[in-house]
């Protein structure tokens, strides 16, 4: 994998559902992965940094988990609330650009209905 | 006020004109990156400052475009003879230079007619 791939693009949960979504990265030379929440006309929101092969970590009912050798990090939503509502953008930062260029995904859409 | 700022929120132009955007970075960053999302595209990268040091421009980044931060403090990007292609949202984000989690601005979207 050469580019930044989310994966589903959007996903539709019932409030109290749990979820979870895929970020792919290119294997090779990482640094880190992030992951930021972007609601509609606000700022992107910094969730995790992830630099550790096997990292786990968690942000309320939000966590995310990190594989660096097969290239992929899912976040995972518990018990989703209509405030998650949002998209979610990973992002790549290769070792080559560890000044902090990084690549991102697309993003998964995730709309929470009562 | 603790985080990054840009203005405008908005900007609609008509092409072959001047735009020009602003950022504010969170003041104790020294490193300041712009960014360009197209719909339906995560944010892809446009250039980096370290402190007031243009240290690295993607190829994105035509003549057109020129991004400046003169004392190391805020940031302006401008775009000349605007093109409909250039419609898209710009984001700015400030890192400080001890780890590289970058903090986002609102972001400035930009529409040329």
């Amino acid at each position: 994998i050469l580019n930044v791939e989310q994966s589903p693009q959007s996903l539709h949960v019932q409030e109290g559902d749990s979820t979870n979504f895929t970020c792919s990265f290119p294997s090779s030379n990482f640094y880190a992965l992030h992951w930021y929440r972007w609601e509609t006309a606000k700022s992107p929101e910094a969730l995790f940094v992830m630099t550790l092969n096997g990292d786990e970590k968690k942000k309320g009912r939000i966590s995310a988990t990190l594989n660096t050798k097969e290239g992929y990090s899912y976040l995972y939503i518990k018990g989703s609330q209509p405030e998650d509502s949002a998209t979610y953008l990973c992002a790549f930062g290769g070792s080559t650009d560890s000044w902090g260029k990084l690549q991102f995904g697309a993003g998964t859409q995730v709309v929470v209905t009562p | 006020d603790t985080g990054v700022s840009q203005n405008p929120r908005h900007k609609i132009t008509k092409r072959g004109q001047n735009v020009t955007f602003r950022c504010d970075p969170i003041s104790e960053h020294n490193r300041l990156y712009w960014y360009r999302q197209t719909l339906g595209q995560g944010p892809e990268f446009l250039t980096y400052f370290q402190n007031e040091a243009q240290l690295e421009k993607s190829r994105l980044l035509s003549d057109r475009f020129s991004a400046e931060r003169p004392k190391g403090s805020f940031s302006t990007l401008e775009i000349q003879r605007t093109e409909q292609g250039d419609s898209a949202m710009y984001l700015c984000a400030s890192s400080p230079t001890s780890n590289n989690e970058q903090f986002f601005g609102p972001g400035t979207r930009l529409t040329v007619l």
